[in-house]
């Protein structure tokens, strides 16, 4: 099956820094990508859509200006979370759909631990 | 909007019992319906997924989920538990654009 890789699994930071996650669709393109986040012993919330070559779609209530997204390719997305804060730890999973998946079946990367400090 | 409701967040069965993990949706349109695993500190696994073709769907790992539109629920099932069952599931409604919106979670636990 598809494949998505996410680095780094796991980063720690201090606050007030930024830090950068990518999200690769290692055999398949994907105009497409989601990111997710994850409290602790909590569902996996929506934060935004990342569109190739375009604008992300943020859901709402996601501010653009800390959660900057970058889909710069068609295998490459990344989330910068900038300024963090200790309330942005979380641990945030990409997915991708693969293109022309009728059943929208998305693959979803291992995921990154953000701890800040 | 499209919903998810998994009823239980942890659910505690012995190994050999039967898995029963409860999912009901709310949808306007005819949904497609989803269950994953979850591993800690890993990203989500697709068990099985209903695309408006047989209602009863069989997955990966002896696991089987069966769409009631009646009842508007789409509960997953496994007759016999293992402890490497023991996980994280989430049941997940497409929402159209390739949008998933996901349940709060239901935690097996698999006691020997």
């Amino acid at each position: 099956g598809a494949v998505v890789s996410q680095h780094p699994s796991r980063v720690i930071c201090k606050s007030g820094t930024s830090v950068k996650i990518e999200c690769r669709s290692l055999d398949f393109q994907a105009t497409t990508m989601f990111w997710y986040r994850q409290f602790p012993k909590q569902s996996l919330m929506l934060m935004a859509t990342s569109n190739e070559g375009s604008k992300a779609t943020y859901e709402q209530g996601v501010e653009k200006d800390k959660f900057l997204i970058n889909h710069a390719s068609l295998t490459l997305s990344t989330l910068t979370v900038t300024s963090a804060h200790p309330e942005d730890s979380s641990f945030y999973i990409c997915s991708a759909p693969l293109a022309g998946a009728r059943w929208n079946e998305q693959f979803f990367g291992p995921g990154t631990r953000l701890t800040v400090l | 909007a499209q919903s998810v409701t998994q009823l239980g967040s942890h659910v505690s069965v012995s190994e050999g019992a039967l898995v029963l993990l409860r999912c009901n949706y709310s949808s306007s349109v005819p949904p497609y319906l989803f269950w994953y695993v979850q591993y800690p500190n890993q990203g989500l696994q697709l068990l099985l997924k209903y695309t408006s073709a047989a209602t009863l769907v069989k997955g990966i790992n002896g696991f089987e989920a069966e769409f009631k539109k009646s009842e508007t629920s789409f509960h997953l099932t496994k007759p016999s538990a293992h402890m490497s069952d023991a996980a994280e599931y989430f049941c997940a409604v497409s929402e159209g654009f390739q949008k998933l919106v996901f349940g709060t979670g239901t935690r097996l636990l698999v006691s020997p």
